[in-house]
């Protein structure tokens, strides 16, 4: 069958840095995405990776390695902004988005 | 409009009655997408549409019916429902299956 993996929930203080991490199982593989998603409120696109390494976007970077089935998402500067629901989907063979049951980040001043 | 609207933003709704969950982007976006986002889960595809004129089905179609008749409008239909299908749904469209998805607001909908 086919799984994404990434932790329930994780707390982060103000300032500082926190690494989400997803791994995966699925069948082929077309690219992996990260999503940020507020409370109530629709996902919104933050990366795209599809080949190995890393992806910097200002406060945020994304890493992947397919060998691995591995993926992190880090925040840098860690603001109380960023307390959202953090999102891993990965493109499948049938370049369907199969998606994890997200990370849930707290922020903490 | 801008980007992808949805209506309605939330709904009750007895079991056994239909309802239709309206979507439309603006954004000539070829597929466009249904999702159901349930509390511990992650977001499940209802049924896709990679161009206008077709449909597939996604991971949970049951229950569930779309059409896909221009490129801006995909609505989803739920003949009868469910206790079972309250919840988030998402409409989502992209410029194609390769790329980023851009989503709706979403409809809350609860089934009695």
């Amino acid at each position: 069958g086919q799984n994404i993996d990434q932790p329930t929930e994780m707390t982060a203080t103000e300032g500082a840095i926190v690494q989400i991490n997803c791994t995966y199982q699925t069948s082929g593989f077309n690219g992996l995405f990260w999503y940020q998603q507020h409370a109530g409120e629709a996902p919104t696109f933050l990366s795209y990776n599809v080949l190995d390494g890393l992806e910097e976007k200002g406060r945020f970077s994304s890493f992947l390695s397919r060998s691995k089935g591995y993926s992190y998402l880090l925040l840098k500067e860690l603001q109380m902004k960023d307390s959202a629901s953090y999102l891993c989907a990965v493109k499948d063979s049938n370049y369907q988005l199969i998606w994890g049951a997200g990370t849930k980040l707290i922020i903490k001043p | 409009i801008a980007g992808i609207t949805q209506a309605p933003t939330s709904q009750i709704l007895a079991a056994g009655r239909r309802m239709t969950l309206r979507c439309t982007q603006d954004m000539r976006h070829n597929a466009m997408y249904w999702y159901r986002q349930d509390l511990g889960l992650g977001l499940r595809l209802i049924h896709y549409s990679n161009t206008a004129g077709t449909t597939g089905k996604g991971e949970v179609p049951d229950g569930y019916s779309v059409s896909r008749a221009n490129t801006d409008d995909f609505p989803l239909t739920l003949a009868s429902a469910v206790p079972s299908q309250t919840s988030v749904y998402f409409c989502a469209s992209s410029d194609s299956s390769h790329n980023e998805q851009f989503f709706g607001p979403g409809t809350r909908l609860t089934v009695l």
